[in-house]
């Protein structure tokens, strides 16, 4: 009963420094999104996808990319860490778009310096 | 652009109280709307999801309404327990072109049961 998984849960980055977020679900979920979080913000949507091979930007996307090679996975990208990107990432999927439920995985914390 | 607005931002209540969680959003058109509880350093955990043909739904101790005319939505708890405590978060799917295919996310209301 996995349901949406992010790893790491913590990582610390050093400005310049790239890495991955890990996201997987088990639902056969068609819909994932990744999402940011920063203190007394409402999340903000970076990237989503609705389907293998098929991504599109969201609210806040720079600084960022995402691939979507199988149904299950959904890694998000950071090429060049900045301390804006200091946030709580969270992955989510949702069997389709409109009218169903979305999932979250637990965040991962990013801190850059 | 859906703006969505919780109040109050936080709220103290003593155990056993019933309470009511409110959520406004600017634009009628939506597909649903989503009540979330996030616990300090997790994740989000689905509460209740109601459609936008629906006037409330229930699961437990838990009853959330929508007006969609209006653009109101609220999350009843009864017999408010301690292990409540948590920030609930509020979220809706817009029809409009993008929109449909994110939530759009409140702030929260941070709540605080008093043993």
């Amino acid at each position: 009963n996995a349901g949406v998984t992010q790893t790491p849960k913590f990582r610390i980055l050093k400005i310049g420094q790239s890495m991955t977020l890990q996201c997987t679900q088990d639902m056969n979920h068609n819909y994932m999104y990744w999402y940011r979080q920063d203190p007394g913000m409402g999340l903000k949507l970076i990237y989503y996808s609705v389907g293998a091979g098929i991504t599109d930007k969201g609210e806040v996307p720079n600084g960022y990319n995402v691939s979507r090679s199988t149904t299950e996975d959904f890694p998000l990208r950071l090429e060049l860490a900045a301390p804006s990107q200091t946030s709580v990432y969270f992955c989510a999927s949702s069997l389709q778009g409109a009218g169903t439920e979305a999932f979250f995985g637990q965040g991962t914390r990013l801190t850059v310096v | 652009k859906q703006e969505v607005t919780q109040i109050p931002a936080a709220l103290s209540v003593p155990e056993g109280e019933n309470l009511v969680l409110n959520c406004s959003f600017t634009d009628s058109a939506i597909y649903n709307l989503q009540w979330f509880r996030q616990d300090p350093g997790k994740g989000l955990t689905s509460l209740l999801l109601i459609q936008s043909s629906q006037r409330e739904q229930t699961s437990g101790r838990l009853n959330a309404s929508l007006d969609k005319s209006s653009g109101r939505s609220t999350l009843y708890i009864a017999a408010s327990q301690p292990g409540d405590s948590a920030t609930y978060l509020c979220a809706v799917r817009s029809t409009e072109g993008a929109g449909s295919y994110q939530l759009t996310f409140g702030k929260g209301t941070k709540l605080s049961v008093i043993p």
